[in-house]
């Protein structure tokens, strides 16, 4: 069973408001990957890193997401200013690096 | 770039039945294909991976996969599904060159009947 842990499980924000969620990986795992799912189960991913450098992103997330994973803290991904569309559920993925992705329960944005 | 495609959205079985879900997939190279389990609300579970050896793969729970080259296919089977086999299930590949480049298929929702 996985170990990565989210919080929160639910957040609510209006329009414009930040949103913040953090995911400590599991322990000995340097790699991090958020993914965005959306009502119609489809992923979308969004950043990963490894240890505490970006490896890839996309560019929704460079322009209105900022995303960390500094040592010895938990990882993070906040959205700067919610857009409607930013619901979904924010998943957490931890790996070794060998293709198995271990995942956190999600954190599900709602932005009214 | 790999794909992979997942060509049934709903499948409906009932207990004690056996069932496929089906998984192709695209790419020119070597390739690690996995299947993940995603229960209402929650994350995804890990539940099995192939990359080389031994085309079928055994899974947790009973489940095992297939991989087929000539197909470009990795099916998921079970033998006698449970209720607690209601779920959504993933395929996913990744390029053996860069493993943390995960593409996922957009599921295929299981729903099993008493």
């Amino acid at each position: 069973n996985s170990k990565v842990i989210q919080t929160p499980r639910y957040l609510v924000k209006g329009q414009g408001q930040k949103a913040k969620m953090r995911c400590i990986p599991e322990k000995g795992h340097p790699v991090v990957f958020w993914y965005q799912q959306n009502k119609n189960n489809e992923f979308k991913f969004l950043i990963n890193f490894q240890n505490q450098e970006v490896l890839q992103q996309i560019d929704m997330t460079e322009k209105r997401f900022s995303a960390e994973c500094p040592s010895n803290s938990p990882c993070s991904l906040e959205i700067q200013s919610s857009e409607a569309g930013d619901s979904a559920l924010y998943l957490c993925a931890s790996s070794l690096g060998y293709a198995e992705q271990f995942f956190g329960p999600g954190t599900r944005l709602t932005v009214l | 770039t790999q794909t992979v495609s997942q060509s049934d959205a709903h499948v409906t079985v009932f207990e004690g039945d056996s069932v496929e879900l089906r998984c192709n997939y695209s790419y020119g190279g070597s390739i690690y294909l996995s299947w993940y389990i995603q229960h209402h609300g929650r994350g995804l579970q890990f539940l099995l991976k192939y990359y080389s050896g031994n085309p079928v793969v055994q899974g947790v729970n009973g489940f095992k996969a297939e991989f087929s080259k000539s197909d470009s296919s990795f099916h998921l089977r079970k033998a006698s599904v449970h209720w607690s086999d209601s779920a959504v299930y993933f395929c996913a590949v990744s390029a053996a060159s860069n493993t943390n480049k995960v593409v996922f298929g957009t599921g295929t929702r299981l729903q099993v009947l008493p």
